[in-house]
């Protein structure tokens, strides 16, 4: 079954300092990969969008790695913000399903204290 | 920007009554989609409509009917809610399927009693 695991489920920082997130996933083959930032209350929104074929993207101080062979990606957020604190979560669009039916993961949910 | 817009924001239902959730868009986008969020759990699909004129059933359709009204519009009914049906729902839009950002809206929080 395709599958889409995050880590940690929770995570605190501090402001000012970096954290990374992880992303396992068994979908195969798969189109793309997305990270959203959902933040309390609101939808999720997208940071950043891999095809397979790309290592990484960046969007400020956010920057996605993607591993197709270990299929495996990260979310690396460098000095962290206050407006950090949100979910953060992995989705990946199998290649068969038209990028209609993407698998979400859980969610990792970041707290930056002051 | 109105982006996608959702109604209402907020529903508690008896057990066995009916309500439909409603989402529009602006952006001109082909697809749509329904999602339930529920604690510990991704986004799991519902509905979708690839374009306007035709839906398809996601991961978790039972309970659940939709109807792609037009081009902008996207409702989700449910015929006799159950509290296994308590979730945040949201709808989001596209393009188009493969490989396109969607836009997801503020999200509607049922409770079912």
């Amino acid at each position: 079954k395709n599958q889409v695991e995050q880590s940690p489920q929770s995570l605190i920082i501090l402001e000012g300092k970096n954290c990374t997130l992880q992303c396992n996933y068994t979908v195969s083959p798969f189109s793309n990969l997305r990270w959203y930032k959902q933040d309390t209350g609101r939808g999720p929104v997208s940071l950043t969008i891999m095809t397979f074929s790309e290592n990484t993207k960046s969007n400020g101080r956010y920057t996605a790695t993607l591993d197709a062979d270990t299929k495996q990606s990260s979310l690396h957020i460098t000095a962290s913000q206050l407006s950090d604190s949100a979910s953060y979560i992995c989705v990946v669009s199998p290649q068969n399903t038209g990028g209609f039916k993407t698998i979400f993961g859980a969610g990792t949910r970041l707290f930056v204290k002051a | 920007n109105a982006g996608v817009t959702q109604t209402p924001k907020f529903q508690v239902l008896k057990t066995g009554q009916s309500m439909t959730l409603q989402c529009a868009q602006d952006m001109n986008h082909n697809s749509m989609y329904w999602y339930r969020q529920d604690p510990g759990m991704g986004l799991r699909l519902i509905y979708y409509s690839a374009s306007e004129g035709t839906t398809d059933k996601g991961e978790v359709p039972n309970g659940y009917n939709v109807s792609r009204l037009n081009k902008r519009e996207f409702s989700l009914r449910l015929e006799s809610a159950a509290p296994s049906q308590t979730s945040v729902y949201f709808c989001a839009s596209s393009e188009q399927g493969l490989g396109t950002e969607a836009f997801f809206g503020q999200g509607t929080r049922l409770t079912v009693v």
